[in-house]
């Protein structure tokens, strides 16, 4: 069974430009979370998706970002412009139901210039 | 925000001796769990425990929970310098039902 696919692993680019991550969730996950991690820090939770709806997106800085999970798979993370303070890694998790076991993967770090 | 709070911060042991990480929290909790995280990787699931659970074990690992006070603690015995990772607690409570991490013990097991 393939595990929470995420890409790209690695962006650099200058501030104020756009960028995208995208999440492939583990097949039949209802439950999508996107996490942002700093150096040194723990995930902290963006936004988490139940299905197509965003059940709790009171973390994601609105002004700037945004995120889709449409038909209920894959999701997008966007993030425009970005700003120097938002160089992180990304990380998507899945899980079947609710907070039970998160599958995680392996992260999209972006570096803003 | 960030609920779970680790204890050490850092732990440097040598291979065969245990490893001993704590974790506290402020609210009521459903469940709390382990993760580990090697350098430049995604998390990994290691143990859940259930609020009304007192101790579970996996393997080399033994975690326990007091609810009484908002902690709990993860056990490696006999380390391997392959458990040299990052260790975060994570709980579930309230009414989103969301996963809350904490800031993680990082731990170094020396050959």
């Amino acid at each position: 069974e393939a595990g929470v696919v995420q890409s790209p692993r690695y962006k650099i680019i200058e501030k104020k430009q756009p960028v995208a991550f995208w999440c492939n969730p583990i097949s039949g996950h209802n439950t999508l979370y996107w996490y942002l991690q700093n150096l040194g820090q723990g995930p902290e939770l963006l936004i988490r998706y139940e299905n197509e709806e965003a059940v709790d997106d009171s973390q994601l800085p609105k002004d700037r970002f945004s995120a889709e999970r449409l038909k209920g798979v894959d999701s997008t993370l966007k993030i425009q412009p970005a700003e120097l303070g938002d160089s992180a890694v990304y990380l998507c998790a899945s899980s079947a139901r609710g907070p039970g076991e998160l599958f995680f993967g392996e992260g999209s770090r972006l570096t803003v210039l | 925000s960030q609920q779970g709070e680790e204890d050490p911060q850092a732990l440097s042991i040598q291979e065969g001796e245990n490893a001993t990480m704590n974790c506290s929290y402020k609210t009521s909790i459903n469940n709390l769990q382990w993760y580990r995280q090697n350098s430049g990787r995604g998390l990994v699931h290691l143990i859940l425990i259930r609020s009304n659970e007192r101790e579970k074990h996996s393997g080399r690992l033994r975690v326990t929970l007091d609810t009484s006070k908002k902690s709990s603690s993860l056990l490696i015995t006999a380390s391997r310098a392959a458990d040299t990772a990052s260790y975060f607690c994570a709980t579930n409570g309230g009414s989103q039902g969301n996963l809350i991490f904490g800031k993680g013990t990082k731990l170094s097991v020396k050959p």
